[in-house]
């Protein structure tokens, strides 16, 4: 069975970071192009990063460039998300996919 | 940045009705490798998405026949013929062809 678990969310203060994670199991993680994508409350689906299969390119959507790091451990089949300098507009939750598979969300709260 | 647009964006239907929700793109979703990476997730209340079709009119393993998907370029549709209780939620269509990623609105279906 295909698994992605997502962990790490919660409150925090605005300009401080927090790091998440996505567990994968169940399928080949290595072989999969991963992203993270997040939803603000009662709003849509927004795309955030996305890494290719080796980790070698990474792609930011503008509005978390130069703050967000997407990065994975293939050999943990483990994707990860570094969030700093957070703001209220990203609070949300936060879902790990590979278009095919998606988490069951962790959220993130940025608040004072 | 492609722009997907929805419609309707709410949809009210009864059990056993057939809808269709409609995707527009501003842009042609035709990749220079020939595919067309347009999809259709479904996000049923309080759960996370669930890929229904894939490339237009790919139907995701263990999603019912009675979702289909059509549609080429700009326009996509995608037609649940036989509206049954489980399939209440929000539908998206979601873009790979250009980056960054992009996501339609959201189609709201509710029982009548």
């Amino acid at each position: 069975e295909v698994q992605l678990v997502e962990s790490g969310g919660g409150l925090v203060q605005p300009g401080r970071s927090l790091k998440l994670s996505c567990a994968a199991s169940g399928f080949t993680f290595s072989n999969y192009y991963m992203a993270w994508v997040r939803q603000a409350p009662t709003k849509g689906l927004e795309w955030v990063a996305s890494i290719t299969n080796s980790g070698g390119s990474t792609y930011y959507r503008d509005s978390v460039k130069g703050r967000f790091t997407i990065s994975r451990d293939n050999a943990k089949s483990t994707l990860y998300l570094q969030m700093d300098s957070l703001r209220s507009e990203d609070t949300a939750t936060y879902y790990c996919t590979n278009d095919r598979y998606w988490g069951q969300g962790v959220m993130v709260t940025v608040s004072s | 940045d492609v722009v997907l647009t929805q419609t309707p964006p709410t949809l009210s239907a009864t059990i056993g009705q057939s809808v269709s929700i409609s995707c527009r793109s501003s842009q042609s979703l035709l990749h220079s490798n020939g595919n067309t990476y347009l999809h259709w997730l479904l996000q049923r209340p309080g759960q996370s998405p669930q890929l229904l079709i894939y490339s237009v009119s790919r139907l995701e393993s263990g999603v019912p026949n009675r979702f289909s998907g059509s549609g080429s370029g700009t326009d996509f549709t995608l037609k649940i013929s036989g509206v049954e209780a489980e399939d209440l939620g929000v539908y998206y269509c979601v873009q790979g062809t250009h980056a960054p990623r992009t996501f339609g609105g959201g189609t709201k279906l509710e029982l009548k």
